[in-house]
């Protein structure tokens, strides 16, 4: 079953504007990941962040999650052309470890 | 290697054969999964390994797929009589622990077409 749900599903934008992605999810977890898949390749790990964190930094990319809302956001600030690629978040319920991926948000940056 | 290995990177196969698609952790690593990926779709996952405990095969979708990982490292997931819904990228991941403290490493993938 789908444990994250990313929206929008695809996003355009100009190069140097800031792109904003969300995610939710239906049952509590551990920790929730982002990871970007650049066409016909495997994925990349960005950020993790956990259940009692709220807000995280890595470089351009900002991750905040609401627990109360089951909800995930990333944004992307000055993005780049190199930024395009989907993006994808996931959520590790702990259990037995094994993350569970959403479908993924195509994000393209025009130059 | 420093990453994660997969092979072949593609595939093509005839409807009713099997295949083997092989993964080669990075070195240390005690966690691997297998998931595939269709067209224009998130993840599925298939099978977890962790160390020595009883792979998770909660997600294999038929007794057609099976998986092993042999010596705590190199893994094989074996699809027998191939169908074509079974064409889609294969990708294996590893991870130092869980991925409750770690991210996960991603191979390339394989992409199998199933004619």
């Amino acid at each position: 079953s789908q444990q994250g749900e990313e929206d929008p599903q695809a996003l355009s934008i100009q190069e140097g504007e800031n792109a904003t992605m969300n995610c939710s999810y239906k049952t509590s977890i551990n920790n929730l990941q982002w990871y970007r898949q650049n066409s016909g390749r495997g994925l990349v790990h960005l950020i993790l962040i956990r259940s009692n964190e709220r807000e995280k930094h890595s470089g351009r990319l900002r991750v905040t999650l609401d627990t109360s809302k089951k909800s995930s956001s990333l944004l992307i600030t000055a993005s780049r052309a190199a930024d395009t690629a989907s993006y994808f978040c996931a959520t590790d319920r702990g259990a037995n470890s094994k993350l569970t991926f959403g479908k993924g948000i195509t994000l393209s940056v025009r130059p | 290697g420093a990453g994660v290995s997969q092979s072949p990177s593609n595939k093509v196969t005839e409807k009713g054969k099997d295949v083997e698609l092989r993964c080669d952790p990075i070195s240390g690593h005690t966690a691997l999964y297998w998931y595939r990926q269709s067209l224009g779709q998130g993840l599925e996952f298939l099978i977890y390994f962790q160390g020595n405990s009883a792979p998770d095969k909660s997600g294999l979708p038929s007794d057609r797929f099976s998986a092993e990982r042999t010596g705590g490292s190199v893994s094989t997931l074996t699809i027998q009589r191939t169908q074509q819904e079974d064409s889609a990228v294969y990708l294996c991941a590893s991870s130092f622990g869980t991925a409750f403290t770690y991210g996960y490493t991603f191979g390339s993938g394989t992409r199998l077409t199933v004619v």
